[in-house]
């Protein structure tokens, strides 16, 4: 079964750090994987997804990495900012099934 | 823009009430989940879909059930709803069949049980 880490659990940086979310997978046949950030009480709102063909994607100041072989995935926040504050979650699909990670709680002090 | 709707955001029933949530998804998408999310344990799959009127189970589908009577629409049920079934759920959607896979979720349903 697909095991999804996600280290540290909890992550506080003063505003305009840059910094790296780490998630790590232990079956690394898998179709995509996807970075999320997820609100108080809210949903989990898309980031970034990686195809499993793909090494990397952008999105304005983040920037997601996937390496298959080592069963890694990062994602990197640029300059950061309070209101990056969230918890920031992993997922990989395969054969019709999302696995998750626990997540990485961001804090990032003004 | 792509939406997963939740019919409720917030919900308080009382133990053995039947409990419906609703989801309803506008990306004409196979797939749609339910997951709870509880702190500590992450998010669990209770059940998915693949199509109209399939449905399979997840990790934890003891107390629920699903309906899918149309593609966009995924509904769980609590037949009688007891306090353990406290927590917020989740409820999304993705492509079956070619695609990105990208997995779209709702904004939460927080079901209070007393």
């Amino acid at each position: 079964k697909q095991e999804v880490t996600q280290i540290p659990a909890a992550l506080s940086v003063p505003e305009g750090e840059n910094l790296v979310l780490n998630c790590s997978f232990t079956d690394s046949a898998i179709y995509n994987l996807q970075w999320f950030r997820q609100d108080p009480g809210k949903g989990l709102t898309s980031l970034l997804l990686i195809q499993s063909s793909q090494r990397e994607q952008t999105s304005g100041r983040l920037n997601a990495s996937l390496d298959k072989s080592s069963g890694r995935s990062t994602l990197y926040i640029a300059a950061s900012q309070p209101g990056d504050s969230a918890t920031y979650l992993c997922a990989n699909y395969n054969f019709n099934k999302f696995y998750f990670g626990s997540g990485t709680k961001l804090n990032v002090k003004p | 823009d792509v939406k997963v709707t939740q019919s409720s955001r917030y919900l308080v029933k009382r133990t053995g009430e039947k409990v419906f949530l609703e989801c309803v998804q506008d990306m004409d998408h196979e797939n749609m989940f339910w997951y709870r999310q509880d702190p500590g344990l992450g998010l669990r799959l209770i059940y998915f879909s693949y199509d109209v009127k399939m449905k399979e189970k997840g990790d934890i589908p003891e107390g629920y059930s699903v309906s899918r009577e149309k593609k966009e629409r995924f509904s769980l049920i609590l037949e009688s709803a007891s306090t353990n079934q406290t927590s917020m759920y989740l409820c999304a959607s993705s492509f079956f069949t070619g695609g990105t896979g990208e997995l779209f979720f709702g904004e939460g349903s927080r079901l209070t049980v007393l």
